[in-house]
């Protein structure tokens, strides 16, 4: 059975700070990896989408990597905004499915 | 052009009622996927139509069934409701042809079981 772990659950950050949001799942055969932006309350957000025949994503300050072998996935932001605070999820799209398997989120706050 | 709408936004029932929540898919979108979000919790898939046929289905009872209609939008119906029902209820849209792109997800309906 597919387990997604999202590593930290919550992170305080001033702006401006770079980080790294983790995410990691047990079963490599996934077809590919999405990361989501969810504000409170909200429904969710496409941020990248890396195919598994990819190692990374990039999208203006947002760079995703994939590790299929390790089972693991990071979202780097770089120069961290306030406007960035949410819940960042991660899925897996299994390769014998047409589902997504989602972890459950990073609560991320960026503080003036 | 408009993305995927879901309604209603909000709804309060009490245990044991029913209840129907609608989704309209992105334009040019043929397939719909629901997804339930626990507080705290990431989305857990409920099931998947196309071609108005039912494709898949997540771990849930026979209390929650779906509907979809010509023009690709769907319902979700949930019948005999329980506290633990209370969720937010995700709507996701795609191109079946395209397996594995973006999913598209609405804004959600919350449910409040009293």
């Amino acid at each position: 059975k597919q387990e997604v772990t999202q590593i930290p659950a919550a992170l305080s950050v001033p702006e401006g700070e770079n980080l790294v949001l983790n995410c990691s799942f047990t079963d490599s055969a996934i077809y590919n990896l999405q990361w989501f932006r969810q504000d409170p309350g909200k429904g969710l957000t496409s941020l990248l989408l890396i195919q598994s025949s990819q190692r990374e994503q990039t999208s203006g300050r947002l760079n995703a990597s994939l590790d299929k072998s390790s089972g693991r996935s990071t979202l780097y932001i770089a120069a961290s905004q306030p406007g960035d605070s949410a819940t960042y999820l991660c899925a897996v799209w299994l390769g014998n499915t047409d589902k997504l398997i989602f972890g459950t989120g990073t609560r991320l706050q960026v503080f003036p | 052009d408009a993305g995927v709408t879901q309604s209603p936004t909000h709804l309060i029932k009490t245990r044991g009622q029913q209840v129907t929540l609608r989704c309209s898919p992105k334009s040019g979108h043929d397939t719909v996927s629901w997804y339930q979000q626990a507080l705290g919790q990431g989305p857990q898939f409920i099931f998947q139509y196309y071609e108005e046929e039912e494709r898949q289905r997540g771990n849930f009872p026979d209390r929650f069934s779906g509907h979809q209609f010509p023009n690709y939008s769907s319902e979700l119906n949930v019948n005999a409701l329980l506290l633990g029902d209370s969720a937010l209820y995700l709507c996701a849209s795609s191109l079946l042809s395209f397996r594995a792109a973006t999913q598209y997800f609405g804004p959600g309906t919350r449910l409040t079981v009293l």
